[in-house]
């Protein structure tokens, strides 16, 4: 089984409000990925990193944002939830390569 | 359109019979391949993957890439219903490179 965490698995928020979705991974793995996920819909992959310090955006533009302080942590923000942000959002790692990505439970948002 | 596209179903079969799942992708330079199963509040879980064309086989699943015509196929035999999932085709173009999913496959295995 995966050691990748994600909390909570459920949040129902109000709009304007800031959230912050957390990921956990004691693996060690390098690479970490946000993907967001609608019913019946693909994975959109919106954030990745590398490294400690390293961010890049993904695929699919978000409002959200994301740090990579420590090697096992990265964390989503949204400063101002809107109901357009509604989503599964997934976290993800893989080491060394990414033939084989290690998902997280994910965290279902809904605002209102 | 889409880099990897596959029927969303649901599809429907009776336990013991054997599932065929399929994916086409539109990129000749995508050399991974895998098939990801995604349970209902959770996230997807690695089922196989493979390197170029050619089958590979894992207890009741087999892939299959047919590079030629740029086909993937999951074959599950003797299906059971805690196969009862949606199954993610997903392609590379390195083992470096990001993933690309396809939407998915609802199936249901009826007991």
């Amino acid at each position: 089984e995966a050691d990748i965490y994600q909390t909570p698995r459920y949040l129902v928020i109000g709009t304007g409000k800031k959230i912050t979705l957390e990921c956990s991974q004691t693996m060690g793995h390098d690479k970490m990925y946000w993907y967001q996920q609608d019913p019946g819909m693909e994975l959109h992959l919106i954030h990745y990193s590398y490294g400690v310090n390293s961010t890049e955006k993904g695929d699919l533009s978000s409002e959200s944002t994301v740090s990579r302080i420590r090697t096992e942590h990265f964390p989503l923000t949204l400063e101002s939830a809107r109901p357009s942000h509604t989503s599964q959002y997934l976290c993800a790692s893989s080491a060394p390569t990414n033939e084989k990505l290690f998902f997280g439970s994910g965290t279902q948002l809904s605002v209102l | 359109q889409k880099e990897v596209e596959q029927d969303p179903g649901p599809l429907s079969v009776p336990e013991g019979a054997i599932v065929s799942l399929n994916c086409t992708y539109s990129n000749s330079a995508f050399q991974y391949f895998m098939w990801y199963r995604q349970y209902s509040r959770k996230g997807p879980e690695l089922l196989m993957y493979t390197y170029s064309s050619g089958n590979k086989e894992d207890g009741r699943f087999t892939a299959q890439v047919d590079k030629s015509s740029k086909y993937i196929s999951l074959f599950i035999r003797d299906s059971q219903p805690s196969d009862s999932a949606t199954y993610l085709c997903a392609t590379l173009k390195t083992s470096y490179d990001k993933v690309i999913f396809g939407p998915g496959t609802s199936l249901s295995v009826i007991p």
